[in-house]
């Protein structure tokens, strides 16, 4: 069975700096993984996936992600944070084949300090 | 293109009572997957429905059943209410279903249901 873990529940950074989320997945062959934000009371966004084309994957807000095979990572990374990135950020893994569910790690709250 | 819409927003039931929440998945769309998301959680895999039939199943009691409809839209219902369940309901539509198809998943904002 497939799973990812974030470390760090709770990550705060400042205004203007990196914004560094961990991910590590596990799966018994190649994944689909993917990064959402869920702002208060609102549902799930996609902020990016992979699907096993390039490694570095760039998807909204500025946002992007590299997968590391070698790492089974696949950290979320942004140059420099906004006040509006203060969200709470899922990774989710899925297999390829089957019934695409989508299971997804505890989830990390990002604070922007001004 | 609309998205993804999910009914009622937000709902108050007894413990013991039954419930059923709505989803219109997205134009396009013929699979549609249900997750719970629990306070201070990531969202839990319930099911998924791919042209009228249930196509994987999380770790849930069959008191939450769930139906899709020729349109595409779907129902969950559970029955018999626990506390627990108080969480916030997800519906996802896709594109998907069965086979390698890269996956396009679109998210409604979801149903927060309040079991007292």
């Amino acid at each position: 069975a497939q799973s990812v873990t974030q470390l760090g529940s709770h990550v705060s950074v400042s205004e203007g700096a990196l914004v560094l989320l961990r991910c590590n997945y596990s799966s018994s062959v190649p994944p689909y993984l993917f990064w959402y934000v869920q702002y208060p009371n609102q549902g799930l966004q996609l902020l990016l996936k992979y699907t096993s084309a390039a490694t570095l994957v760039k998807g909204i807000n500025g946002f992007e992600a590299e997968f590391k095979k070698s790492e089974t990572s696949f950290h979320l990374t942004k140059p420099s944070a906004h006040m509006s990135d203060a969200a709470e950020y899922f990774c989710a893994v899925t297999l390829p084949f089957g019934n695409e569910k989508l299971t997804f790690g505890t989830g990390t709250r990002l604070t922007i300090i001004p | 293109e609309t998205g993804v819409t999910q009914s009622p927003t937000h709902l108050i039931k007894t413990r013991g009572q039954q419930v059923t929440l709505r989803c219109s998945s997205q134009s396009g769309h013929n699979t549609v997957s249900w997750y719970q998301q629990a306070l201070g959680q990531g969202p839990q895999f319930i099911f998924q429905y791919y042209r009228e039939e249930e196509n994987g199943r999380g770790n849930f009691p069959p008191r939450f059943s769930g139906l899709q409809f020729p349109n595409y839209s779907s129902e969950l219902n559970v029955n018999a209410l626990e506390l627990d369940d108080s969480a916030l309901y997800l519906c996802a539509s896709s594109s998907g279903g069965k086979g390698p198809s890269p996956p396009g998943y679109t998210f409604g904002s979801g149903t927060r249901l309040t079991v007292v």
